[in-house]
């Protein structure tokens, strides 16, 4: 069965702070991991990966994925009450006639001012 | 960029009744719709996928016949959830994919919070 696993599942931190999020994976046919923010509502795109090593950055946001290894960081850093969201991790699999999105549980984060 | 609007985008109604979730694409054809549920502090579970112009492909464990997908063109899909119980409570969330111009990407709807009493 494949399956897309996240820790910590919730974390709490002062702003300035720096945090690593973590999702493991084990699926057939991999094709691609995405992390996604989501607040109140829909989740927004952070990035996709899908060479081993190549760190993907946007501001203070960046993530790499370790094919071998199976899994990927998300780091933040210098952390904002405006980051405090749920953090998740997709794998996209070939799926027959469509690639689809296996979703992790998520990791709840809290900066505290 | 890419919008997909979701409506309702809240919905209570009474256990026994039908209710429809309509999922557009306001900027793009959508050739593959997706649709999602979540439970509360869960992850989004994968229910269905749709394609154009076919019929949906369900996860197993979802019932195709309670949760009834039409995506009758490349703007529109609806999730119609039958005979409605206080199970089916949830956040159902919609995404869209136009495999044309992005291979990867699915652009995620706001979501309907569904409350069967």
């Amino acid at each position: 069965e494949d399956k897309v696993v996240q820790s910590p599942l919730s974390l709490v931190v002062h702003e300035g702070d720096t945090v690593t999020l973590n999702c493991s994976y084990e699926v057939t046919n991999f094709r691609s991991l995405l992390w996604y923010k989501q607040e109140k509502k829909a989740p927004t795109f952070l990035f996709m990966l899908t060479s081993s090593g190549i760190e993907k950055k946007s501001g203070r946001l960046s993530s790499i994925l370790d094919k071998k290894e199976l899994f990927s960081i998300l780091n933040i850093t210098a952390t904002q009450t405006g980051d405090s969201a749920v953090y998740l991790c997709a794998v996209e699999i070939y799926g027959g006639a469509t690639n689809k999105l296996i979703f992790g549980t998520g990791t709840l984060l809290a900066v505290q001012p | 960029g890419a919008v997909v609007s979701q409506h309702p985008s809240r919905v209570i109604c009474k256990s026994g009744t039908s209710v429809k979730i309509e999922c557009r694409s306001l900027d793009f054809q959508a050739t593959t719709m997706f649709w999602y549920r979540q439970f509360p502090k869960k992850s989004l579970m994968l229910m269905a996928t749709s394609n154009e112009g076919s019929k949906a492909t369900y996860e197993q464990g979802v019932e195709k016949d309670k949760f009834l997908i039409n995506h009758a063109s490349l703007t529109l899909s609806t999730l119609t959830v039958t005979s409605a119980h206080p199970e089916d409570s949830s956040f159902y969330i919609c995404s869209a994919r136009d495999w044309r111009t992005s291979h990867y990407e699915q652009y995620f709807g706001p979501g309907t919070r569904l409350t069967v009493t």
